[in-house]
């Protein structure tokens, strides 16, 4: 199993500024996955970031909206940029266990955009 | 365009008696397939998975259906207890072609003392 430590857990911010959301893992892991939940909505995933690349998005999201940062194996940093309200939504960070059974996710940010 | 469905966004069930929730699925190309549980202001948590290659999976007190043919899934817990009140996500993958999981929207659990 991996232990993901994310940060802030919950942020309120003002629309126009941007939010970075930290993620650390306890162990090295090739690929770290960023979703987000909208209320009332399945995880959605925004991003795969690999260490030492650029992150691959999904459909409807961008990497100016979205910048992803991965400098090592054990972290990565979501950036929620030029928020809106409509971005209010729980971010998650996860990865995936060494022979792919599962994924393990972080505790999650719940963001709130005013 | 939903690929992972879960049609019952909340459920009911008294304690001690069976939970059952349902997971419908439109990707013939999945072939695993997972329960997390998520309580609030927390991430969501592995409960258990079954492989296509089955068609039940028991842990405990939870076990999981797959039904290949009508692209359905059923979660069971027997028998439910007060803990087991949470946000119930269904998840599948196609492990062959990227390592991307596909969650339904969720159904919330109460169990009733």
């Amino acid at each position: 199993s991996a232990v993901i430590s994310q940060k802030p857990s919950r942020d309120i911010c003002q629309r126009g500024t941007s939010l970075t959301i930290q993620c650390q893992v306890d162990s090295q892991v090739t690929m770290m996955f960023w979703y987000r939940q909208q209320p009332g909505q399945s995880l959605t995933l925004i991003a795969t970031a690999n260490q030492g690349s650029e992150a691959t998005y999904e459909s409807g999201f961008v990497i100016d909206k979205f910048p992803i940062s991965r400098p090592n194996l054990t972290f990565s940093t979501l950036t929620v940029s030029n928020m809106s309200p409509e971005d209010s939504s729980i971010y998650l960070c996860s990865v995936v266990g060494d022979v792919y059974t599962e994924a393990f996710f972080g505790q999650g940010t719940r963001l709130t955009v005013v | 365009d939903q690929q992972v469905k879960q049609n019952s966004p909340s459920l009911s069930v008294q304690e001690g008696r069976i939970s059952i929730l349902n997971c419908d699925y439109t990707n013939s190309m999945f072939d695993y397939f997972l329960w997390y549980k998520k309580y609030p202001a927390e991430g969501p948590t592995f409960l258990i998975s079954i492989s296509s290659i089955k068609d039940k999976n028991e842990d405990g007190r939870f076990t999981v259906f797959l039904n290949k043919s009508a692209k359905h899934l059923s979660l069971h817990i027997v028998p439910s207890q007060p803990g087991d009140s949470a946000v119930y996500f269904c998840a599948a993958s196609a492990r062959g072609t990227g390592n991307q999981f596909y969650f339904g929207t969720g159904t919330s659990l109460t169990v009733i003392p």
